[in-house]
């Protein structure tokens, strides 16, 4: 059974174009994860949400929003996607955060075309 | 430095050889460590945690050396199925909470 869906699996959309990822979990944990993953390189962690305070990475563009209305349910929102934006995009959750138990489940990913 | 540092590989090896893969982090306050599995154009996958005084799982042994701040993946007799990116995640104290510090992964392929 699937524990971390994202949809859409693939998105296109266009340069400037509002575009929206979204992740549910069926594990009920705590904590919810964006990452950015490029080819060849490590994910890189944009927010996470800790049940409902929201944790900004210094570095990620205002570009990327996050919403999580519930427990199981966030969304990360590409306000106006730049080529440079294209990639995979993967949601992860964990039940907590700094324990060696507190390991992070991902889900298939979303990977996003910027035409 | 790089926050988790990998050497990307790749590794090409016989079905049945052994090889290890090491992973060094500049954070002295790391606290837990893991090795995860990424297959092409899949979503990482946790492999094994890694705890101070090693363990294995099966033909996977993970050591860890707090005082030199590397950690190890050993893996026996490879696979076919072992081909993927292995990627050192170290748990990491930021200005307010803990995160998840990914290396980038080295890339193994076991050939027949």
């Amino acid at each position: 059974d699937a524990m971390v869906i994202q949809n859409p699996r693939y998105q296109v959309t266009q340069f400037g174009k509002p575009v929206t990822l979204s992740c549910s979990q069926t594990l009920n944990h705590n904590v919810m994860y964006w990452y950015q993953q490029k080819s060849s390189q490590a994910p890189k962690l944009l927010f996470h949400y800790y049940d409902k305070d929201f944790n900004n990475e210094a570095d990620t563009p205002d570009n990327f929003q996050s919403r999580r209305p519930n427990t199981s349910f966030c969304f990360l929102d590409i306000r106006s996607p730049g080529l440079g934006d294209a990639a995979m995009y993967l949601c992860a959750t964990s039940s907590g955060v700094g324990g060696l138990t507190d390991t992070q489940y991902f889900g298939p990913g979303t990977r996003l075309t910027v035409l | 430095r790089k926050e988790v540092e990998q050497d990307p590989g790749p590794f090409n090896v016989p079905e049945g050889a052994t090889v290890a893969f090491n992973c060094t982090y500049s954070n002295s306050a790391s606290q837990s460590f893991f090795w995860y599995r990424q297959d092409c154009r899949k979503e990482p996958k946790l492999l094994m945690s890694v705890y101070s005084s090693g363990n294995e799982d099966g033909r996977f042994t993970a050591q860890l050396n707090r005082a030199s701040q590397y950690i190890s993946l050993l893996i026996r007799d490879s696979k076919l199925s072992d081909s993927a990116t292995y990627l050192c995640v170290v748990n990491w104290l930021g200005d307010s909470s803990y995160k998840l510090i990914f290396g980038s992964g080295t890339r193994l392929l076991v050939r027949p």
